[in-house]
């Protein structure tokens, strides 16, 4: 119940293209969905979050798509960019200070 | 910069010996995490304090405990210590005083390589 499954676990994506990672999880009680981007020897940084009560959230080329229902979130980027080329982890928390359970990691790789 | 410090950035110690890891948060936060990031298991919560106090535990193990003192930085003491200890351990903050946040910081992380 505390699992947070993600897929794919590598991604290629042409310059320009939509990178889709997915995520699904089993525990109603999680009320807080962040995505967080981590690049090769540095630490994960929150790129994006979004809440139950909202099915989609956009900040710039990255969106949150979420559906409630199906206990599932995704995260779109758009005309993606050689820059976006790292790991990016998906995560619940049950409220704002719980801890986070994240997800095994995509690992995207953007090619010119 | 997240603004959270960790020190120190590589650590090589040998089996059966004990390393303490430094986390200072981000100015004001009062709370602080502790995860283990492996090649095999991921990103795993360890042990979380707020404002001195531990709040939630983890997949710690016994051989591992954590303190967060009045200044507000924490460490991460690591004993016994097996080769299956090596892996990144990364510490995030949040929630400022008098603030609500959702927001976890990360800091760069301390590799721990256990020989």
């Amino acid at each position: 119940q505390q699992q947070v499954k993600q897929s794919p676990q590598s991604l290629i994506v042409q310059k320009g293209g939509i990178s889709i990672i997915n995520c699904a999880y089993e525990n109603t009680a999680f009320d807080y969905f962040p995505w967080y981007q981590q690049f090769p020897g540095k630490g994960p940084a929150l790129l994006i979050a979004i809440r139950p009560d909202v099915s989609e959230k956009k900040e710039g080329r990255f969106t949150i798509s979420f559906n409630k229902s199906a206990k599932q979130f995704s995260l779109h980027i758009m005309d993606s960019q050689p820059g976006d080329s790292a790991t990016y982890f998906c995560a619940a928390s049950r409220y704002n200070t719980d801890k986070l359970i994240f997800g095994t990691g995509t690992r995207l790789q953007v090619f010119p | 910069d997240s603004g959270v410090t960790q020190t120190p950035k590589h650590l090589i110690t040998a089996t059966g010996q004990r390393v303490t890891l430094r986390c200072s948060p981000r100015s004001g936060d009062l709370s602080v995490y502790w995860y283990q990031q492996s090649l095999d298991q991921g990103l795993q919560f360890l042990i979380q304090y707020y404002n001195g106090e531990e709040r939630a535990k983890g997949n710690i193990l016994e051989r591992f405990s954590a303190q967060q003192f009045p200044d507000l930085h924490s460490e991460l003491n690591l004993s016994s210590l097996e080769l299956g200890d090596s892996a990144l351990y990364f510490c995030a903050s949040s929630v400022p005083v008098g603030g609500n946040t959702d927001t976890q910081y990360f800091g760069p992380g301390t590799r721990l390589t256990v020989l």
